[in-house]
């Protein structure tokens, strides 16, 4: 069964450090991969996608990540965090055609001013 | 476009009773699918319904079930409760075109078994 594994359940950063989410699958075909974000109080909403092309997919609020498909990887990277990242974050797999989107156990950012 | 609604936000009920939640999908969306969240479990896929049928199914008892309707909104029904099914339930819709759509969550029903 496909599998999705963030390595850091719980991080706390200060602000204008840099940040790098684990996010590793266990599937080795054709995968869509998702990072959503829960900010506190609010609905889950997408950060970025990969589909195909460029592995190097920008998002919002200037999340960025790789998929590196060697490592069946795709991690979550912010330069500088602020106050405002802090949050849930959640990677998520899909297989390729219509199957069921798996998500990760999800990690909580706590970014300190 | 109004966004994913889920009714009620909030429910409270106890052992043995049953429950049933409602999602409306953002207009145009005809996939939904629904999702258990829990501290430490984080989302788990109950299931996914596109065109009034089941497309996906994910690793619930038989007491977890769930149906479309033609205007797309979706219920699911959980019966004989236990206390371990207190959780949030999010519903989440997609687009027609599929395999490569992004899904858009509800605010959620925050179910507690008592």
């Amino acid at each position: 069964a496909q599998s999705v594994s963030q390595h850091n359940h719980h991080v706390i950063l200060s602000e204008a450090a840099s940040l790098e989410l684990g996010c590793n699958y266990s599937y080795g075909g054709t995968v869509n991969l998702f990072w959503y974000v829960q900010y506190p109080g609010q609905h889950l909403q997408l950060l970025l996608k990969y589909f195909s092309g460029d592995p190097l997919v920008k998002g919002i609020k200037g999340f960025e990540a790789e998929f590196i498909k060697s490592k069946f990887s795709f991690n979550l990277r912010k330069p500088s965090v602020q106050w405002s990242d802090t949050a849930e974050y959640f990677c998520a797999v899909k297989r390729g055609g219509y199957q069921k989107v798996t998500f990760g156990i999800g990690t909580k950012l706590q970014v300190i001013p | 476009k109004a966004g994913v609604t889920q009714t009620p936000r909030y429910l409270i009920k106890t052992r043995g009773q049953q429950v049933t939640l409602s999602c409306s999908p953002i207009s145009g969306h005809r996939s939904v699918s629904w999702y258990q969240q829990t501290p430490g479990q984080g989302l788990q896929f109950l299931f996914e319904y596109f065109s009034e049928t089941q497309r996906n199914k994910g690793n619930f008892p038989g007491r977890f079930s769930g149906r479309q309707f033609s205007n797309s909104r979706s219920e699911m029904n959980v019966s004989t409760l236990e206390l371990g099914d207190s959780a949030l339930y999010l519903c989440a819709s997609s687009h027609p075109k599929g395999g490569t759509d992004t899904q858009y969550f509800g605010p959620g029903t925050r179910l507690t078994v008592l």
